[in-house]
Formats: structure tokens, sequence, C-alpha cells
């Protein structure tokens, strides 16, 4: 079993929807959780970073982290076409830079 | 300010052949890494670095070579290669004190 689960997808929305993406993690020292967002062919880049449990938002997204249920959450408001991108999971224990990514999610939106 | 440089972008390699991948970036981070990126498995770290004359292994280190001569530069070194090194490469580097890694554009390589 991965220490991080994410469902591949692909998800397709039509603009302007809610999105919700979802991970599940087992290992319970995970303590820095991300999501990254990846366009095709591109690096991954930081989208949202979140410390032990709680929510975070910025602008039209959204992180949420239940670390009694070892869930990690991201929700994406009035989505846009440019939105569309693969969106990567990721945790840490003891150092936020050695991270253990989910496979990713392909999110399409379309206008 | 060029960021984290990967190169190549591309290779084809035989089974067999060696390669280095270079990673070099230009904003002084002391963390340095390698990660590959598979279909269905994401992002995997391979090996890591905590400054110069520092490295040590992730989850995937098996028929790779690392160094770190300077704060600037990590190159990823392929001794043999195999198919199933076939794969996105990126580098990925962080800097004092901080949580999130920044990651270069990738390698694509292929081993026939």
């Amino acid at each position: 079993q991965k220490e991080v689960e994410q469902d591949p997808g692909p998800l397709s929305v039509p603009e302007g929807a809610i999105v919700s993406l979802n991970c599940t993690y087992s290992n319970s020292a995970f303590q820095y959780f991300m999501w990254y967002r990846q366009y095709s062919r591109k690096g991954p880049e930081l989208l949202m970073y979140t410390y032990s449990s709680g929510n975070k938002e910025d602008g039209r997204f959204t992180a949420q982290v239940d670390k009694s249920s070892k869930y990690i959450s991201l929700f994406i408001r009035d989505s846009q076409p440019s939105d569309s991108a693969t969106y990567l999971c990721a945790a840490a224990s003891g150092s936020a830079r050695q991270l253990t990514f989910g496979s990713g999610t392909q999110l399409t939106v379309l206008p | 300010n060029a960021g984290v440089t990967q190169t190549p972008k591309f290779q084809v390699l035989k089974t067999g052949q060696s390669m280095t991948l270079q990673c070099a970036q230009d904003m002084n981070h002391e963390y340095m890494s390698w990660y590959r990126q598979d279909p269905g498995m994401g992002l995997r770290l391979i090996h890591y670095s905590v400054g110069a004359g520092i490295t040590d292994q992730g989850e995937v280190p098996n028929g790779y070579n690392v160094s770190r001569s300077t704060t600037e530069d990590f190159p990823l070194r392929l001794l043999s290669a195999a198919p199933s090194q076939t794969s996105v490469y990126f580098c990925a580097t962080s800097s004092p004190g901080a949580n999130v890694l920044t990651f270069g554009a990738g390698s694509r390589l292929t081993v026939l």
C-alpha cells in the first residue's frame, strides 16, 4: 500500500464548477501537507501548504487536512479552464522537503 | 535569475549506456533533490543533498549516483541505464528554513 493514495481520475468539470480533490494517507507521522499543480510537460509548482490539521484558504483554493481520518482535500471554487492540470497531493514528516507524493489527479475544466 | 535549470530536456539511451542529468540552481539553496515521475506512481525521491559534500538516499536510489561538489550543482548519474529507468526526472531545491520545494522543468529519459 502506498503511503499517500490519490484517485488518478481523470476528472472533467464545466467551467464555474466546484472541484473537490482528495487524498488519503497512512503514515501517522506526516504533519506537513501540500498540493502541487503540474501543467503538461512542466515541473510541479506549489499551490497550497498546510501544517498539521485545519483549513487554509487562498483565493479560489481551499486546502483541508483531517488528521483523525488521514484525509487531505483541495477545493477549487469557480473553476476556470486555466485550472486544467494534474494536481498532486504530498505529505512529509520530519522535514517538509522530503515529500511523499500521491499519483496525481488529472483535471480538465471545460469552457 | 533562472531558478532551477535541468539539462538535457530529452534523452534517448540504449540499455547499458551511462549518462548524467544536470541540475543547476542560482538561488543559493542548500537543499537539492532528485525525483522521478512515472505514470500511476507519482513522484518518488531518488537522492537528496542538504549541502555541498553531503548526499543521502531517498526511496528509489538503486542504479543512480549523485555528488555535490558545489552549492549550485547536483548531477544525477545513471551508471548502466536500464529500461526501468525510463521516466521523467525532476530536480527540486529548497532554501534554508523553508518547507517548500521549487522544481525544475524536468528531463525526459527513454532507455531502449
